[in-house]
């Protein structure tokens, strides 16, 4: 079956534009996630959604950057007046409860290059 | 943001060795995780640990979950070229939350 697709692959921008996301999460699972992942790095988590409701956004690192869920499926993040320093891969990824209360697995996307020139 | 600590950074083995890798933490984890990433791909889940002392194996793959809780470690057997990639660790405090990954461990085999 599909698995988790984002768009586009790659985007380059200048310093101080805006950007969106876009993330299409496996059907059917409720739980959505954004992380960033810099170069040489592990990815680091931004913001998780549970149906159409941020759950926690304790990870977005200002306020430049938003994201949205608005019918509980597709989700985009959003880069205001973006930053040399906002260039990294953006993974989303998607998650359904398990009946057995264990932990759900995460099936990552590609992910999206953003680079900020 | 915070990071597990993953060692080694890189590894140069030769076909058909074992690999071992670990992850350590400061804080306690109630399910570890090692997924693999590829270039240009997002990481996919090698194995999942859910309770302190797990050993869990797939395939030429073994991990185990630290008793402490705070560790993990990821053995690879009779390693072939396509274990090729980046491997992370990363941590998972319950169900439905955030991961903490670590920085992952480099692998080149050289056939």
């Amino acid at each position: 079956g599909a698995g988790v697709s984002q768009t586009p692959s790659n985007k380059v921008t200048e310093k101080g534009k805006y950007v969106e996301l876009r993330c299409d999460p496996i059907s059917g699972h409720t739980a959505l996630y954004w992380y960033r992942q810099s170069l040489g790095q592990g990815p680091e988590f931004l913001i998780y959604f549970q149906g159409t409701g941020a759950a926690d956004d304790s990870g977005l690192p200002n306020d430049r950057f938003f994201a949205v869920r608005p019918e509980g499926s597709v989700s985009t993040l959003k880069i205001q007046r973006t930053e040399r320093g906002d260039s990294a891969v953006y993974l989303c990824a998607s998650s359904s409860p398990s009946d057995r209360g264990r932990t759900d697995t995460q099936y990552f996307g590609p992910g999206t290059r953003l680079t900020v020139l | 943001g915070q990071q597990l600590n993953q060692s080694p950074q890189s590894m140069f083995i030769q076909e058909g060795e074992d690999v071992s890798m670990n992850c350590t933490s400061s804080s306690i984890f109630n399910t570890w995780l090692w997924y693999k990433q590829d270039p240009g791909e997002g990481p996919v889940l090698l194995i999942a640990l859910y309770k302190a002392g797990e050993l869990t194996s797939n395939g030429r793959l073994t991990a185990q979950f630290g008793i402490t809780r705070k560790d993990s470690f990821l053995n690879i057997s009779a390693s072939i070229p396509s274990d090729v990639g980046i491997y992370f660790c990363a941590g998972q405090k319950t169900g439905n939350t955030p991961l903490v990954f670590g920085k992952g461990t480099r692998l080149s085999v050289i056939a």
